[in-house]
C-alpha cells in the first residue's frame, strides 16, 4: 500500500520569510513518481513538479526548490522569500511507475498562509 | 488552449437522489480520472477511464459509476446519494503514455447533499 504523510496541517509565515513543507511517503515499489500540487481557493489543483524515484537531484525553479531524499523517503518543498500569492493548500502525491498505474495517492495537504 | 473544464461548478442534491458530473479533458488528452476531496482532506482516487473503459478503480462503492465518450469527455454518476458524498469532485486528464506524464486538474464540482 502507498501512503503520503504531510505532518504540517497549517503553517503561517510573514511575507518574505522562507518556508519548507514536509512530505514523507511509503511505498514498496522500487520505482515511482512524486508530485507537488498547489490548490488555491478556486479549487483547481495546479501541477508544480514531478520527480522520478531514480533521480535524486534536487531542483530549483525560481523561488521554489525541492529536496528529494530516497534514504528517508522524503520529498520536501521550500518556498524562498514567500509572497501573499503563495497562500494556498499544497499537496504532495505519489504514483506507481508501471504502465496502467495512474492513481495518485495524496497527502492531506498543508495550508500555507503568507501574511503581508 | 482550454484546460480541464468541469460542470456544474456547484450542485445541491437531496439524500437518495442521483447526480451526474461532467468533465472535458485538456485538448489532446485521452485519459480521464476522477477524485473525491472531502473538506480538509486530500483527493481520493475514484476511477480512471481510457478508450471508453474503466481501467482502474479506487476504494469506492458501485454507487459511483462513470462513462467516457469518443471525444474523451467523461461523466461521473453517483446514485443513492448519502450525506457523506458531499465533497469537491475533481476531474484530471492526462496522456496514457508516456507513463510519467502529469495530470492536469479542473476546478472541480462542489456537491452538497442535504
Amino acid at each position: 500500500a502507498q501512503k503520503v504523510t504531510q505532518a504540517q496541517t497549517e503553517i503561517s509565515v510573514v511575507e518574505k520569510e522562507d518556508v519548507t513543507l514536509d512530505c514523507v511517503y511509503e511505498t514498496r515499489d522500487t520505482t515511482y513518481y512524486l508530485f507537488w500540487y498547489k490548490q488555491p481557493p478556486s479549487g483547481e489543483l495546479v501541477f508544480l513538479i514531478r520527480r522520478n524515484s531514480f533521480d535524486e537531484q534536487n531542483e530549483i525553479s525560481g523561488r521554489y526548490s525541492w529536496n528529494f531524499q530516497k534514504s528517508t523517503s522524503s520529498f520536501n518543498f521550500t518556498i524562498t522569500a514567500s509572497q501573499v500569492v503563495d497562500s494556498a493548500v499544497y499537496f504532495c502525491a505519489l504514483r506507481r511507475s508501471g504502465a496502467g498505474s495512474y492513481q495518485l495517492t495524496f497527502g492531506k495537504g498543508t495550508k500555507l498562509s503568507v501574511i503581508p | 488552449d482550454a484546460g480541464v473544464t468541469q460542470s456544474p461548478t456547484h450542485l445541491i442534491k437531496t439524500r437518495g437522489q442521483q447526480v451526474t458530473l461532467r468533465c472535458s479533458p485538456k485538448s489532446g488528452h485521452d485519459t480521464v480520472s476522477w477524485y473525491q476531496q472531502a473538506l480538509g482532506q486530500g483527493p481520493q482516487f475514484i476511477f480512471q477511464y481510457y478508450e471508453e473503459e474503466e481501467r482502474q478503480r479506487g476504494n469506492f462503492p458501485d454507487r459511483f459509476s462513470g462513462h467516457q465518450f469518443p471525444n474523451y469527455s467523461s461523466e461521473l454518476n453517483v446514485n443513492a446519494l448519502l450525506l457523506g458524498d458531499s465533497a469537491l469532485y475533481l476531474c484530471a486528464s492526462s496522456f496514457l503514455t508516456p507513463p510519467n506524464t502529469e495530470a492536469f486538474f479542473g476546478q472541480g464540482t462542489r456537491l452538497t447533499v442535504v
